[in-house]
């Protein structure tokens, strides 16, 4: 298996558009988790699913934010409109339990 | 709510040498405890876990022992090489009902191991 997979790596925006990050998990796996890490508040849960269903969003930072999960292979965070604040690193994880989590490499995301 | 202090880093050391990383948490349950690991350009990966109080996880030489007692579950390994330079975080999992599953993390230890 290739391990979880996220696209783009990078990614530069003006601030107001809207971005999309996503994430294909590990096959099998039943849970997926988008964290966010920046500099000044480390590594932040932002949702997670559980089949396909959105758990808890309660990480999520305000309402320009929304996670999809359309199928077990596919998942989306969007941001709209981005601002330069939301400049960071989101990692996308998946798991075949609660807890812990194979992790992708990351979107670096720029908002300028 | 649950919370995990670290050390800051970086933290340089020279091959071979013992490597201490300490990490304290605090949980309103029973938390498992999990060391990751994330190598420059590159995810987290996970180094090792530990479910219950006085487990020790363990993986390529670096180890960690849950204490309940103190809160704490350090990072351990006795002889460093230059390909462990990266950044290593400690983070918990409380199953004990109230806030969201997943991960709360510590903010990281920078590791850098010199020839």
């Amino acid at each position: 298996d290739a391990g979880v997979i996220q696209s783009p790596r990078h990614e530069v925006t003006e601030m107001g558009q809207e971005v999309t990050l996503r994430c294909k998990p590990i096959s099998g796996h039943d849970y997926l988790f988008w964290y966010r890490q920046t500099m000044m508040r480390g590594l932040e849960l932002l949702i997670y699913f559980n089949n396909n269903v959105p758990i808890d969003d309660s990480g999520m930072p305000e309402d320009r934010f929304s996670a999809k999960m359309p199928n077990a292979s596919f998942s989306t965070l969007k941001i709209q409109p981005s601002e330069p604040r939301d400049s960071a690193v989101y990692f996308c994880a998946s798991s075949l339990a609660r807890v812990g989590g194979f992790f992708g490499q990351g979107t670096r995301l720029t908002v300028v | 709510g649950d919370s995990v202090t670290q050390m800051e880093g970086p933290v340089t050391l020279s091959e071979e040498a013992f490597l201490t990383i300490n990490c304290t948490y605090t949980a309103t349950g029973y938390p498992s405890l999990f060391w990751y690991v994330q190598y420059p350009g590159e995810g987290l990966q996970l180094l090792l876990k530990a479910t219950k109080a006085d487990d020790k996880g363990s993986n390529k030489g670096f180890e960690a022992t849950y204490r309940k007692e103190t809160t704490s579950f350090h990072l351990e390994k006795g002889s460093v090489q230059v390909s462990d330079s990266a950044v290593y975080f400690c983070a918990l999992s409380d199953h004990s009902g109230g806030g969201a599953d997943g991960l709360t993390f510590g903010k990281g230890t920078h590791l850098i191991i010199q020839p």
